[in-house]
C-alpha cells in the first residue's frame, strides 16, 4: 500500500452540482497529480501542481480546478456536474527530482463519483 | 500529439507459462516509458519505468519491459506467470513539455487472466 489517501472513497452527485476531492500525499512528496478513469478506461490525466502552482494539465475544461497546500496535500474541484463527469478519480503523488517527467507516482485508492 | 496502444484488451495464460502484455507508443522527442497494475477496486501501482540506458528495465514482482526503439515498443513480460498476477495493466508514456511540465499519457488497459 502506498502513503496516499483520498476522500471520500465514494461520492454521488447530481447533475450541476459541484464537488470538491481531497488527497494526502505520501509523506516527503512535493508533487500531485489527478487523474479521472472512466469505466473500461485507462487513466486521463486532469493536471499536475508542484509545490503550490499548477505546472501541467490535461484536456479538461476549466470547470476543473485544483489546489495544492503548503504541506502538499490537495483539492480536486469540479463544478457544474455532467453526467460524463462520473469516474473513478485517482490522485497520485510524487517527489520531483529536478528531470522533469521521470518521476515515480504512487497512486490513491480513487474516488468513485457518480453523477446522476 | 503522443499516444499509447495497448492491442490486446485481454491476454490469458496458464499458471507457470511466460506472459507479454504489449505496449507501441507514439511520440515526438525520447519517451519516458511506465507500466502499472490495478487490481480491482484499487488505484494503480508502479511496476517499472524506462528513462534511459539498458533497453531492459527490471521492475517489481518479477516483471520486466524492454524498450525497443525501432518498433516503438514496451512490452511487459514476466517468465513464469501466477494466478496472483490476474489484473488490469496500464501502459504509459510521458514527454517533457515545456516549461518544465509533461503530460502523461496513458493506455487503455490490458486485463492478463491467469488460469491455474
Amino acid at each position: 500500500e502506498t502513503g496516499v489517501t483520498q476522500s471520500p472513497t465514494h461520492l454521488i452527485k447530481t447533475r450541476g452540482q459541484q464537488v470538491t476531492l481531497r488527497c494526502s500525499s505520501q509523506s516527503g512528496h512535493n508533487t500531485v497529480s489527478w487523474y479521472q478513469q472512466a469505466l473500461g478506461q485507462g487513466p486521463q490525466f486532469i493536471f499536475q501542481y508542484y509545490r503550490e502552482e499548477e505546472n501541467g494539465r490535461g484536456n479538461f475544461p476549466p470547470r476543473f480546478s485544483g489546489l495544492q497546500f503548503p504541506n502538499y496535500s490537495s483539492e480536486l474541484n469540479v463544478n457544474a456536474l455532467e453526467l460524463d463527469d462520473s469516474a473513478l478519480y485517482l490522485c497520485a503523488s510524487s517527489l520531483d527530482s529536478g528531470f522533469v517527467g521521470t518521476d515515480t507516482q504512487y497512486f490513491g485508492p480513487g474516488t468513485r463519483l457518480t453523477v446522476l | 500529439a503522443q499516444s499509447v496502444a495497448q492491442p490486446e484488451d485481454q491476454v490469458n495464460v496458464a499458471e507457470g507459462n511466460p506472459l507479454t502484455v504489449k505496449c507501441t507508443y507514439s511520440v515526438s522527442g525520447n519517451p519516458y516509458l511506465f507500466w502499472y497494475v490495478q487490481y480491482p477496486n484499487r488505484g494503480l501501482q508502479f511496476l517499472l519505468k524506462y528513462i534511459t540506458g539498458d533497453n531492459l528495465v527490471k521492475g517489481s514482482y518479477g516483471f520486466e519491459a524492454e524498450f525497443n526503439k525501432s518498433q516503438t515498443s514496451f512490452h511487459l513480460k514476466k517468465p513464469s506467470a501466477l494466478v496472483s498476477d490476474s489484473a488490469l495493466y496500464f501502459c504509459a508514456v510521458r514527454v517533457p513539455a515545456s516549461g518544465g511540465s509533461y503530460i502523461p499519457t496513458f493506455g487503455r488497459g490490458t486485463s492478463l487472466i491467469v488460469h491455474p
